[in-house]
C-alpha cells in the first residue's frame, strides 16, 4: 500500500524557518517524481514545485522560488520542503503527492501556521 | 499563470447524472486532471489526462474535454459523492481551480 506521511508542520514565526518531511512507503520512491502541493484554509490550492525522480532536476512555481526549496533522500525514501522567511500567507496544509502532471497519491497533509 | 474557472457549487439528487465544469484561461490540450476532496481529507485523483480513468475509480466518473473546456460527469451520482471537485492542469506549471462543491438533496 502506498503511503505518505508528512511531518514537520505547526506554529511558526514571521520571518522564520521551517522544513517539512515526507516518509513514503508502499513504492520504489527512487522511480517517481514527487511534488508538493498546498492547500490555503479557504482551500485554495497551490502547485509548490516538484522534483525528478533522481533529485537532479526540480521546479517551482514562481512565486515561491525564492524561498522554498525541494529536496529529496532516495535512500531514506523522504522529500523535504524547507521554506524561508515564512508569512502569514504560508498559513496552509502542505501535501506530498507522487507524480509529475497529476498526482495519483497524496499525504493526509500537515498544517502550517505562520503567526506572531 | 493559467486560470481554471469552476462554478462553485451544485446539488442535485441521488441517481441523476451530474457534470461539473472547468474552463481554462488558455489551451491546456488534454493536460487536464480530476479530483475529489470530502471533508478533512485529502484530494483523490478521480481522471488524468482528460478523460483517463484512475485505477480503482468507479466507472460512473468520466471526463472530457480538450483545450479550454473540460467536464467530469458522474452518472448516477451516490451520495457518497458527496465532496468538492478540483480540476488541475498540467500543460503549464500546474494550476488548480477553486472547486465545486457537490451537495446531494
Amino acid at each position: 500500500e502506498v503511503q505518505l506521511v508528512e511531518s514537520g508542520g505547526g506554529l511558526v514565526q514571521p520571518g522564520a524557518s521551517l522544513k517539512l518531511s515526507c516518509v513514503a512507503s508502499g513504492f520504489t520512491f527512487s522511480d517517481y517524481w514527487m511534488s508538493w502541493v498546498r492547500q490555503t484554509p479557504g482551500k485554495t490550492m497551490e502547485w509548490i514545485g516538484d522534483i525528478k525522480y533522481d533529485g537532479s532536476y526540480t521546479n517551482y512555481a514562481p512565486s515561491l522560488k525564492n524561498r522554498f526549496t525541494i529536496s529529496r533522500d532516495n535512500a531514506k525514501s523522504t522529500l523535504y520542503l524547507q521554506m524561508s522567511n515564512v508569512r502569514s500567507e504560508d498559513t496552509a496544509t502542505y501535501y506530498c503527492t507522487r507524480g509529475y502532471g497529476s498526482y495519483d497519491y497524496w499525504g493526509q497533509g500537515v498544517m502550517v501556521t505562520v503567526s506572531s | 499563470d493559467t486560470v481554471l474557472t469552476q462554478s462553485p457549487a451544485l446539488a442535485v439528487s441521488p441517481g441523476e447524472r451530474v457534470t461539473i465544469s472547468c474552463r481554462a484561461s488558455e489551451s491546456v490540450s488534454t493536460g487536464m486532471h480530476w479530483y475529489q476532496q470530502k471533508p478533512g481529507q485529502q484530494p483523490k485523483l478521480l481522471i488524468y489526462g482528460a478523460s483517463n480513468l484512475e485505477s480503482g475509480v468507479p466507472a460512473r466518473f468520466s471526463g472530457s474535454g480538450s483545450g479550454t473546456d473540460f467536464t467530469l460527469t458522474i452518472d448516477p451520482v451516490e451520495a457518497d459523492d458527496t465532496a468538492t471537485y478540483f480540476c488541475q492542469q498540467s500543460w503549464n506549471d500546474p494550476t488548480f481551480g477553486g472547486g465545486t462543491k457537490l451537495e446531494l438533496k
